[in-house]
């Protein structure tokens, strides 16, 4: 069965400090992978979009992400971190053969230190 | 501006009740999506729709209603038949192949 798993749950780091969240899918096609964001109380706020082509995408807010089909992997990356960042992330695969749905992991929640 | 509009942004239901969570898109999309989200669980689908006038069930649909008689609006009614629907539910559109969010609405048991 398809699924998408986020290792980490929680994940903490300083402020101007690099990130990298990991996602890890399986999918038997080519999948659609996604990442997106929410902060509490809030919807979700797409990131980025992997589809096809060029395997490292660039998203809004400064944040990228690297598709490794080897390694079944879509993990999220910003370079410096900042406190607005600070929020739950969700990585998502669609399935195209059943409407589109998406397929979500488990979320992982960033805190940023000062 | 253009997006997708949830209301209420909290619901109560008390029990044996029905309820309607209403989401409607100015975005033109013909894809519409109802999902559930728990602490710890992620986003489950409810219902989904491709087109005006069809929709089919997800994962979680037990409890659940949709109507889909126009394209800007894909309703949820949870019924008194969903024993636990204290929760937070997201609709969702998609467009450009991707699904684009509106802002949730929070149920709770009275």
């Amino acid at each position: 069965a398809q699924s998408v798993t986020q290792p980490d749950i929680h994940i903490t780091v300083s402020e101007g400090a690099s990130l990298e969240l990991r996602c890890n899918y399986s999918y038997g096609a080519t999948p659609y992978l996604f990442w997106y964001v929410q902060s509490p109380g809030q919807g979700l706020q797409l990131l980025l979009k992997y589809f096809s082509g060029d395997t490292l995408v660039q998203g809004i807010k400064g944040f990228e992400a690297e598709f490794k089909r080897s390694q079944s992997s879509f993990n999220l990356r910003k370079p410096s971190v900042h406190w607005s960042d600070a929020a739950e992330y969700f990585c998502a695969v669609a399935k195209y053969n059943q409407g589109g749905k998406l397929i979500f992991g488990q979320g992982t929640e960033l805190s940023v230190k000062p | 501006d253009g997006g997708i509009t949830q209301s209420p942004k909290y619901l109560f239901r008390k029990e044996g009740q029905n309820v309607t969570l209403s989401c409607e898109q100015n975005l033109n999309h013909d894809a519409m999506y109802w999902y559930r989200q728990d602490p710890g669980q992620g986003l489950r689908l409810i219902y989904y729709s491709q087109i005006v006038n069809d929709f089919q069930k997800g994962d979680i649909a037990e409890g659940y209603s949709v109507s889909r008689e126009k394209k800007e609006s894909f309703p949820l009614t949870v019924t008194s038949a969903q024993k636990n629907p204290t929760a937070f539910y997201l609709c969702a559109s998609r467009g450009d192949r991707a699904q684009h969010f509106g802002d949730g609405t929070r149920l709770s048991i009275l």
